[in-house]
């Protein structure tokens, strides 16, 4: 079975510029999530999508952030305009369906300058 | 809302020694306590799972058991090895949460060889 997929799996921008991240889930996986880790804590839901809707996007900064699921397959993260403070690593993880064990991509890791 | 707090954040253990690490959880409603391993630059990495069904849960070196009335669970690893050096979390979720997962603040988990 293939696991998640994230690309780039390294970015560095300079803050007030744009970046999006993208995510391939698991096939058959219903529920995809964006997980925000900053270095030394532990993952912080973003955004949570059930096929190509939106279930919880509460902790999302709407006013920078942006997340879409076109298809409710691939889904891709943006950020416009970055802050430093955006430097973390971004986590995709997808599982059957809600409740059920998340398995995770190996992130993105963003460097905000 | 649910609140998951995780102790010790860092434990230092001898190889072959046994490591326990314990999270307690507010919301009685909580149904589900995953255990992640993340390893230095990393994914999180389902290692263990329990229920709220089950008191307890083997897989080899690892266990879980699970106190619902004291609102408890804990991770247990025996014969620890160099290559179980990583950072663990644990969460909980259920109906109340919407069954997102809930994390707690991470273990760094060190094998002194």
């Amino acid at each position: 079975e293939a696991g998640v997929a994230q690309s780039p799996r390294y970015k560095i921008i300079e803050k007030r510029q744009s970046v999006a991240f993208w995510c391939n889930p698991i096939s058959g996986h219903a529920t995809l999530y964006w997980y925000q880790q900053i270095l030394g804590q532990g993952p912080k839901l973003l955004i949570q999508f059930q096929n190509n809707g939106v279930v919880d996007d509460s902790q999302l900064p709407k006013d920078r952030f942006s997340a879409e699921r076109l298809k409710g397959v691939d889904s891709t993260l943006k950020i416009q305009p970055a802050k430093l403070e955006d430097s973390a690593v971004y986590l995709c993880a997808s599982s059957l369906e809600t409740g059920s064990p998340l398995h995770f991509g190996n992130g993105t890791r963003l460097t905000v300058t | 809302g649910e609140n998951v707090e995780q102790h010790p954040s860092t434990l230092s253990v001898q190889e072959g020694d046994s490591a326990v690490i314990k999270c307690t959880y507010s919301d009685s409603a909580s149904n589900y306590f995953p255990w992640y391993k993340q390893e230095l630059g990393k994914r999180p990495q389902l290692i263990i799972d329990i229920r709220s069904n089950v008191g307890e849960k083997k897989d080899q070196r690892i266990a879980v058991t699970l106190n619902k009335t004291a609102k408890h669970f804990s991770l247990h690893i025996t014969e620890t090895q160099p290559e179980d050096s990583a950072v663990y979390f644990c969460a909980a979720s259920g109906r109340d949460s919407n069954y997102q997962l809930i994390w707690g603040a991470g273990t760094k988990l060190i094998i002194k060889p």
